[in-house]
This record gives C-alpha cells, sequence and structure tokens, in this order.
C-alpha cells in the first residue's frame, strides 16, 4: 500500500534465531500496529505504538518486542523465533486513532523451521 | 473486553446475486464498527466504518453495512456480486475509551467464492 511498507516480504528462519521486521511509513502517522494473522484466528494485535518511545502491549505479545525510535519506522522483534511464531505479520498505520481506520501493509511471512 | 463473530468461514455465491455477510459484535456500549476486504496475498483494504449517525453505511466497490443496535450486529451487504469480489471479508469493533490507540479487534474472517 502506499505510504507504508514492510521488509522482508518473505523470510525462513531458523528456531531459536532472532528476527527483526520492519514497517516503514511515509505519511507521519502517530498509531502504528502489529498484527500476525493465522488461519482460524484472523487478526490478532501484538504491539501498538502510539509515539515515538511510546509503545504498549496486546492481545499476543509473549515472545515478541517492539521499537520506535523514529515516526516513521516501527520494528518488531522476535527474540528467539519458535515454529509457533511461523506466521503473516501486518503492519498498521492511523493518522488518529485506531477507531478512525487503519491502512494495511502488504504483509511479512514469516516460517520458522 | 470486546468481541467479533462471523458466524460463516465459507460462503459461495453466484455471479451477480445478492451477498450478505454476517457479523456480530459484543461490546457494552456502541462501537466503531468497520468492514475490511483481504485479496489473496494482499494486505487489507477498508471497506466502511461505522461511527455514529445514520446506521445504514455505503462503501467502497458498492458495498453497504447496516449497524443493528438491538441485534448487535453489522452486516455488509452487497446487491449483485462480481467474480472480483472473490476475497477474505473482516468484521472489526474498536471501544469509544480513552485515546482508542489499542487497536480494533477482528473476527476471524469470511472466505467469499464467487461461482460462475
Amino acid at each position: 500500500d502506499a505510504g507504508i511498507t514492510q521488509s522482508p516480504r518473505h523470510k525462513v528462519t531458523e528456531t531459536g534465531t532472532p528476527v527483526t521486521l520492519r514497517c516503514h511509513q511515509t505519511e507521519n502517522h502517530r498509531y502504528m500496529y502489529w498484527y500476525r494473522q493465522d488461519p482460524g484466528h484472523g487478526l490478532r494485535l501484538i504491539h501498538y505504538s502510539y509515539g515515538v518511545k511510546d509503545t504498549d502491549k496486546g492481545e499476543v505479545s509473549d515472545g515478541y518486542s517492539v521499537s520506535r525510535s523514529k515516526t516513521e519506522d516501527f520494528l518488531l522483534t522476535l527474540e528467539s523465533a519458535t515454529s509457533s511464531q511461523t506466521s503473516v505479520y501486518f503492519c498498521a498505520i492511523s493518522d488518529r486513532t485506531a477507531n478512525y481506520g487503519y491502512t494495511f501493509g502488504s504483509g511479512t511471512r514469516l516460517t520458522v523451521v | 473486553a470486546q468481541s467479533v463473530t462471523q458466524p460463516d468461514i465459507h460462503i459461495t455465491v453466484s455471479e451477480g446475486a445478492s451477498l450478505e455477510l454476517r457479523c456480530n459484535y459484543s461490546y457494552g456500549a456502541t462501537p466503531y464498527l468497520f468492514w475490511y476486504v483481504q485479496s489473496p496475498g494482499q494486505g487489507l483494504q477498508l471497506l466502511l466504518k461505522y461511527f455514529s449517525g445514520d446506521t445504514l453505511v455505503q462503501g467502497i466497490k458498492g458495498f453497504e453495512a447496516e449497524f443493528k443496535r438491538s441485534q448487535s450486529s453489522f452486516n455488509l451487504r452487497k446487491p449483485s456480486v462480481h467474480w472480483s469480489d472473490a476475497a477474505e471479508y473482516f468484521c472489526a469493533v474498536g471501544v469509544r475509551s480513552g485515546g482508542g490507540a489499542d487497536g480494533l479487534t477482528f473476527g476471524k474472517g469470511t472466505h467469499l467464492i464467487i461461482q460462475p
């Protein structure tokens, strides 16, 4: 989607290794979110940010950490990847709050082997 | 906490026929409500949203949804589907509290199949 880029688009990693996913936006939006999408579960919120250095946990935050040192970048880190973290990860941004709707990135497909 | 239920995992509709996708939410007050669509391998696109006022909201691609408080529902409709409507559809709810920065809650999705 225009204005929001996720990298990498695909990644295969081994169990126990650290992994960092990047979300980059050019919209200067305040709010950024990380979701994971799994079959039968829809989208579940991992972490979100409401400003630089301001982050909080979502529904499924165990095993994940985030950082936001600049408005445009929101990083999601799996400290020690596990097979249960194999998923598609989506970043979303919003210029006000989540209640005004998101713009989603195209997703990162992560496979942990 | 709020929750969203999409009762139908899969729905098959003939091209040109009408469509209704069901969404029920659980929340103590009037929530913000959304429908998103996801094409294969893509991110999610906002179809429409309800905040307040007129309970029938119009969205993009010819979709509409109706908020019914008495039934805690926000069903998505389209009078005549096209093959390009085949996708995954997600209903989502946001709560009216604080700054609302705590994210939307999504249903598990309905997979729409269009028959020729």
